[in-house]
């Protein structure tokens, strides 16, 4: 099984601000990844496929790179509403798809 | 407009039997993946497995093999997840997701159900 791991746990962001998050795999998955955000009581919203496309409506401030092991995902000017956990997940070649424990981001 | 309605709330105890549901509309419900995604209170996500509607091949996780079953009924549209003996560990939120998109291999998933909260407790 494909570990995924997450950094930092928690993320403060002034709004404005560029926000970095970080996503391992303990194994190449090329750039079967995705990053998600869910909101509290909400369920999961798909934010990047491929590693670095966007899905439908989701605003040019978040991007996506990194290809093997180490992905980042990018939020180039924080606004008030991108509060929320964030998700990494693979989806190479053969179950079980795996996520990452999650960095949360908060509006500082 | 690809949507999944899941069915509601559900308090067991624990060594109950349990099968919540997963109902695809706006889309060929047979024609993709169903995936089951559990969230425990306070935790991350975790991929439970999927199901096939065209033929109900199904893939777990490990770590929920052999404790979970997943079925379909096509004449509705609907996917189930179901417990023959329900644990208080089992106590989660579970969302179903599809992407309409992927007809191969794995996918990420664009299309997720409202969620199903069990509780499980004595």
């Amino acid at each position: 099984e494909i570990v995924m791991t997450q950094s930092p746990a928690t993320l403060s962001v002034s709004p404005g601000e560029r926000a970095t998050l970080s996503c391992r795999a303990s194994q190449s998955v090329s750039s079967n990844l995705a990053w998600y955000q869910q909101k509290p009581g909400q369920a999961p919203r798909l934010l990047i496929y491929g590693a670095s496309t966007r899905a439908t409506g989701i605003p040019a401030r978040f991007s996506g790179s990194g290809s093997g092991t180490e992905f980042t995902l990018t939020i180039s000017s924080l606004q008030s509403e991108d509060f929320g956990v964030y998700y990494c997940q693979q989806y190479n070649k053969r179950p079980p798809k795996t996520f990452g424990q999650g960095t949360k981001v908060e509006i500082k | 407009e690809v949507q999944l309605v899941q069915s509601g709330a559900e308090v067991k105890k624990p060594g109950e039997s349990l099968r919540i549901s997963c109902k695809g509309s706006g889309y060929s419900f047979t024609g993709y993946w169903i995936n089951w995604v559990r969230q425990m209170p306070g935790k991350g996500l975790e991929w439970v497995g999927r199901i096939h509607p065209s033929d109900s091949y199904t893939s777990y996780s490990p770590s929920f093999q052999g404790h979970v079953t997943f079925s379909i009924d096509k004449s509705i549209s609907t996917a189930y997840l179901q417990w023959s003996r329900l644990k208080a560990s089992d106590t989660a939120m579970y969302y179903c997701a599809t992407n309409v998109d992927c007809t191969t291999g794995l996918c990420y998933d664009d299309s997720w159900g409202q969620g199903t909260l069990v509780t499980v407790s004595s």
